[in-house]
């Protein structure tokens, strides 16, 4: 299994409130990415990077950021969350975008926003 | 932008038997690839299968099969002799082969799949 970490793995916030998911890796893998999983959604796309300090927007990225400072860890934070937050978050690992990667995902977070 | 739909939120099969869990994508590009993952209760992502969209055969692995239709855009995914642990979320995704992409997904809707003793 890739060695993939995320942090916390539970977790109950009142709207307002920021929060931040970490996702710890010990690949060294390049690419990183944030999903969230809604029932009738599966798994859609928050943000990703490319490399430290290089991240670009995925398709529901309003009211999150992320930030990448070393190779190994890549945060997810809600500003001010609130309840639509409500999801499961995964972070996902992928050493390149070559024909032969695949992306390895993290046991996810489970976020309730009251 | 490409998306991916499975219509079938539920199926159900009998031990030991087969079952197919249906999947179609939209996609201008012609080279790309495409993958099933399983979601036990653990919520864990776990590669089942992939496909190259540039290979005409199709991919297997053990008692999972595809069945890809490239003119079609459908994804199929053939589950033989079916035990209990198949009992899961399967989720179909889609990735470009690369450019601006950096091999982010797309996923479908999921499929759960109720195995009977």
């Amino acid at each position: 299994d890739a060695g993939i970490t995320q942090s916390p793995r539970h977790k109950v916030t009142e709207t307002g409130t920021p929060v931040t998911l970490r996702c710890h890796q010990t690949e060294n893998h390049r690419y990183m990415y944030w999903y969230r999983q809604d029932p009738g959604h599966g798994l859609r796309l928050i943000h990703y990077s490319y490399g430290v300090k290089d991240t670009d927007k995925g398709e529901v990225s309003d009211g999150y950021s992320v930030s990448r400072s070393k190779t190994e860890d890549f945060l997810l934070t809600l500003e001010s969350a609130t309840s639509s937050q409500t999801s499961v978050y995964f972070c996902a690992i992928s050493e390149a975008w070559t024909r032969q990667e695949t992306q390895y995902f993290g046991p996810g977070t489970r976020l309730l926003v009251l | 932008a490409q998306t991916v739909t499975q219509s079938q939120p539920e199926m159900s099969v009998q031990e030991a038997e087969t079952v197919t869990l249906s999947c179609t994508y939209d996609t201008s590009e012609s080279d790309y690839y495409l993958f099933w993952y399983k979601q036990p209760p653990s919520r864990q992502m776990i590669l089942v299968i992939r496909q190259e969209a540039y290979k005409q055969q199709n991919a297997t692995e053990n008692r999972f099969s595809v069945n890809f239709q490239k003119a079609a855009k459908s994804f199929s995914l053939k589950i033989s002799d079916s035990q209990l642990g198949d009992a899961a979320m399967y989720f179909c995704a889609y990735r470009d082969p690369g450019g601006t992409s950096y091999g982010k997904l797309t996923f479908g809707q999921g499929t759960i799949l109720t195995v009977h003793p």
